[in-house]
């Protein structure tokens, strides 16, 4: 099974800030990963997808890149809705894997 | 509107059954991959299972496989996950999931059902 790495865990961070949250695979994925956002008691939902390409009604202040194995979402200018847990995740093969998930709490 | 609607959990014994059901409904239900997800309160997500649009392509996780059956019926637009044997640590919260059909999505999942709560316990 292809491990996901994802660090950090959690951080705190103010609005307007900028956060990175990384995401190693443990082998080649190409581009097969998505990331998504998730609120306490609500499903995730889907903020990028093939590593660097914005769903449909995201803001762009959200951005992924990487290849391979390595990743990043960066988040620019925090805003309150951004309070979020996220995780990454591989769609190049099945089982498909998550990363552990990074909690995003204000400072 | 895309809605994915799951249904059927609630609390069992160790060792019962429980059939899930996703509902599917503002969307051509039959070509779409469909995945479950489940997911530990307080904890991270954990892919369980998968089919194909006709129903193929089935796969498990190794921590379900021989115990649980997913399942769908196209003409009812509904997808289901029979889950057998169970144990304690299957309490979760279940997700039914919908991957792209686009392409340049790459097998992302682009719509998720709200879960449903399944909770083992004597």
């Amino acid at each position: 099974d292809i491990q996901m790495t994802q660090s950090p865990s959690s951080l705190s961070a103010s609005v307007g800030d900028s956060v990175t949250i990384t995401c190693r695979a443990s082998q080649y994925i190409s581009t097969y990963l998505s990331w998504c956002q998730q609120k306490p008691g609500k499903a995730p939902n889907l903020l990028i997808y093939a590593s660097s390409n914005l769903q449909s009604g995201v803001p762009s202040r959200f951005n992924g890149s990487g290849s391979g194995t390595d990743f990043t979402l960066t988040i620019s200018g925090l805003q309150p809705d951004d309070f979020a847990t996220y995780y990454c995740q591989q769609t190049y093969t099945t089982p498909r894997t998550f990363g552990q998930g990074t909690k995003v709490e204000i400072k | 509107e895309v809605q994915l609607v799951e249904s059927g959990g609630g609390l069992i014994q160790p060792g019962g059954s429980l059939r899930l059901s996703c509902t599917a409904s503002g969307f051509n239900f039959g070509p779409y991959w469909m995945h479950w997800v489940r997911q530990v309160p307080g904890k991270g997500l954990m892919w369980v299972s998968r089919i194909d649009g006709d129903g193929s392509g089935i796969m498990y996780a190794d921590s379900v496989k021989g115990r649980f059956t997913i399942s769908r019926d196209n003409a009812k637009s509904t997808l289901y996950l029979q889950m057998n044997s169970l144990t304690t640590e299957d309490t979760a919260v279940y997700f039914c999931a919908r991957v792209s059909l686009l392409g340049v999505f790459k097998r992302a999942y682009d719509f998720w059902g709200q879960g449903t709560r399944v909770t083992v316990s004597s």
